[in-house]
């Protein structure tokens, strides 16, 4: 039973666009979300994160959105970047973002179109 | 390197084989995580420590698997008796404190055929 869910397994977004990418978990008990870029042959890179008590990050291009009651999260990037073009996976923690494991998801390919 | 090395980066082994993967983590991080990722999944958890001991094992799949961390630096993680399915993308990640500050290696990829 997957917990924490990436519906889109490819997006496609022409660069200087807004890119969003969503995830949903099914676990109230996660705490924590995290999203991370992964290129190709390397290991993924930690880029943003949330905690349940918030529903906004902002980091520069990137903002992730909390809706905890409809237990979905988004990552928007604005504007888009060629060097955007990666897997994005969405991860979930009940531990507060502590030392214990992530629960990732399967990941959304973006696509950034010049 | 400053980064967290994995070794080997690819692995061909035959069913029923013996292997072990190895991770150097990044020099003072205590943590260190190991994932598994399988063709078309995102990274599943298998092990964690902090320090020398498996502080949760509990994403190990079953008793074929096991890691070790003796120093508390490198790690490896070994799996007997390879099954097809064991192949997969193998991760590994360190910490100084938590998983949100954890930085990834290339991983080691697995092939058993």
């Amino acid at each position: 039973d997957q917990q924490v869910k990436q519906n889109s397994p490819s997006l496609s977004v022409q660069e200087g666009r807004i890119s969003i990418l969503n995830c949903d978990y099914t676990n109230s008990m996660f705490d924590y979300f995290l999203w991370y870029k992964k290129y190709p042959a390397e290991g993924p890179t930690f880029l943003i994160s949330i905690s349940s008590i918030k529903d906004k990050n902002e980091d520069g291009r990137f903002t992730v959105f909390l809706n905890k009651s409809a237990k979905h999260l988004s990552l928007h990037i604005v504007p888009s970047q060629p060097g955007d073009s990666a897997v994005y996976f969405c991860a979930a923690s009940n531990s507060g973002g502590g030392a214990d494991g992530l629960t990732f998801g399967k990941g959304t390919h973006l696509i950034i179109q010049p | 390197g400053a980064g967290v090395s994995q070794t080997p980066s690819n692995k061909v082994t035959e069913k029923g084989k013996y292997v072990e993967l190895r991770c150097d983590p990044i020099s003072g991080h205590t943590a260190l995580y190991w994932y598994r990722q399988s063709l078309g999944q995102g990274p599943e958890f298998l092990i964690y420590f902090q320090g020398t001991g498996a502080a949760d094992d509990s994403g190990l799949p079953n008793d074929r698997f096991f890691a070790v961390r003796p120093e508390g630096s490198v790690s490896t993680l070994k799996i007997q008796r390879t099954e097809r399915g064991d192949s997969a993308v193998y991760l590994c990640a360190s910490s100084r404190g938590g998983i949100n500050e954890a930085f990834f290696g290339q991983g080691t990829r697995l092939t058993v055929v």
